[in-house]
């Protein structure tokens, strides 16, 4: 069975300075993996995937399957950064397996 | 474009009580549904999901149960609420690829 793995319950990081969201997995095949983000008031949405290599709002996260790690960072943090992030995986079914979540705050 | 829809977005029933959430799509065919629970320091939990009419399943055991009557509709019910069954309920739709989309949820408070 997979799992998802976010030690981090909050991170709190001061304005400008670069945050990393730790997420880890267990699965023994090749996963799909996600990062979901909603901030206040909103709706839950997806953020990036591995497969498709993108920056989205200056955050990176590259798939280390040595490690089993696919964190999340960016160099420099924005107020409007603050919110829940949740790492998520799929093994190749309908089904997606999500993290407990890390609250980010970024403080001005 | 594709929109999902939940109702009501707030409910307090009595344990005992019986429940229905109701959630559409729109702008989409034969869409993967999907019915989660969101609770604080515990992530997300998947309770059901579904890829055709009255194709259910379950992922954990439960107090709950799940209909699709409809393509595009999704029905999370229970006959007896209990107090354990408080929190928020969030609908999500994929098609094809592994993106979901998720609703604007329900908070349900069991008193």
């Amino acid at each position: 069975a997979q799992r998802v793995t976010q030690p981090e319950k909050l991170l709190s990081v001061f304005k400008g300075a670069p945050v990393e969201l730790k997420c880890n997995y267990s699965y023994s095949g090749s996963p799909e993996l996600f990062w979901y983000v909603q901030y206040s008031r909103q709706r839950l949405q997806l953020l990036l995937r591995h497969i498709s290599r993108e920056s989205i709002k200056g955050f990176t996260a590259d798939l280390n399957k040595g490690e089993t790690s696919f964190h999340l960072k960016k160099p420099f943090a924005q107020e409007e950064d603050s919110a829940m992030y949740y790492c998520a995986l799929t093994a190749g079914s309908y089904q997606l397996t999500f993290g407990k979540g890390t609250k980010l705050s970024v403080i001005p | 474009s594709q929109t999902i829809h939940q109702w009501p977005a707030t409910l307090v029933q009595p344990v005992g009580s019986p429940l229905s959430l109701e959630c559409t799509v729109e702008g989409t065919s034969n869409p993967n549904l999907y019915w989660y629970r969101q609770a604080a320091g515990r992530g997300l939990q998947l309770l059901f999901y579904s890829v055709g009419i009255g194709q259910i399943s379950s992922e954990v055991p439960q107090n709950l149960s799940a209909s699709r009557p409809q393509d595009r509709q999704f029905i999370l019910s229970s006959k007896k609420l209990l107090l354990s069954d408080s929190g928020f309920y969030l609908c999500a739709w994929s098609v094809g690829g592994y993106e979901q989309y998720f609703g604007p949820g329900t908070r349900l408070t069991v008193t």
